[in-house]
């Protein structure tokens, strides 16, 4: 099974409306990283969260990190169209050797112009 | 930095054939991830190298499927024989290192009839 799970699995909003996703996994981790996939294309990676962080922001995306539930939250604010994509949560279990991550099912974002 | 390169971008191939995929990751990133994603199964990954050494391959599905990093410029993923189930979007990414964000290529499109 995967160890990270999205939720929801699809999210459709208006422009300048904020986005919040879920992230939940099972195993204790050295990070956690958010993706963004465009329809066709590879993942970007957008933002790595560490495991003794709470909370990080980068431009428009504040992600959160709550160890204890296991959960991360991935918040897109002031949504534009082109924010319009698949978002995939990541885990860097600590029982895994070296780099190695664990992606979720993903949440396909649309924003409606 | 052209960033991490796969070829081809698409492949049809008939069942039976065989099938490489190849991959160029950034200059300097020693470890090189091969992931597949369907619709079914989302991101799966099949194995990855540190420093050109092969960590883990517990998911390549079956021997049908092998992979090479020759040096530290180039990998390969190869398919033989070929089946319709290998129908998938295939990515190699590289990493700087361990607790770093993961870059990926743009996908080879393979289909299998």
């Amino acid at each position: 099974s995967q160890q990270g799970e999205e939720d929801p699995q699809a999210l459709s909003i208006q422009e300048g409306e904020n986005a919040t996703m879920n992230c939940s996994y099972k195993t204790s981790i050295n990070n956690l990283q958010w993706y963004r996939q465009n329809s066709g294309r590879g993942l970007v990676h957008l933002i790595l969260i560490r495991s003794n962080e709470r909370e990080k922001h980068s431009g428009r995306l504040r992600v959160t990190l709550d160890t204890s539930k296991k959960s991360s939250s991935l918040l897109i604010t002031a949504s534009r169209a082109a924010d319009t994509a698949s978002y995939f949560c990541a885990t860097d279990e600590i029982k895994a050797a070296g780099n190695k991550l664990t992606f979720g099912g993903g949440t396909r974002v649309l924003v409606k112009p | 930095d052209a960033g991490v390169i796969q070829s081809p971008r698409h492949e049809v191939t008939e069942m039976g054939q065989e099938v490489t995929l190849r991959c160029k990751p950034i200059s300097g990133h020693n470890s090189l991830f091969w992931y597949r994603q369907t619709m079914m199964r989302g991101l799966e990954l099949l194995i990855y190298f540190n420093n050109n050494v092969p960590i883990d391959d517990s998911g390549m599905p079956e021997d049908r499927f092998s992979a090479k990093m020759p040096n530290a410029s180039f990998s390969t993923l190869k398919i033989q024989p070929s089946e319709p189930r290998d129908s998938a979007v295939y990515f190699c990414a590289s990493s700087h290192r361990v607790g770093y964000g993961y870059t990926f290529g743009s996908g080879t499109r393979l289909t299998v009839v």
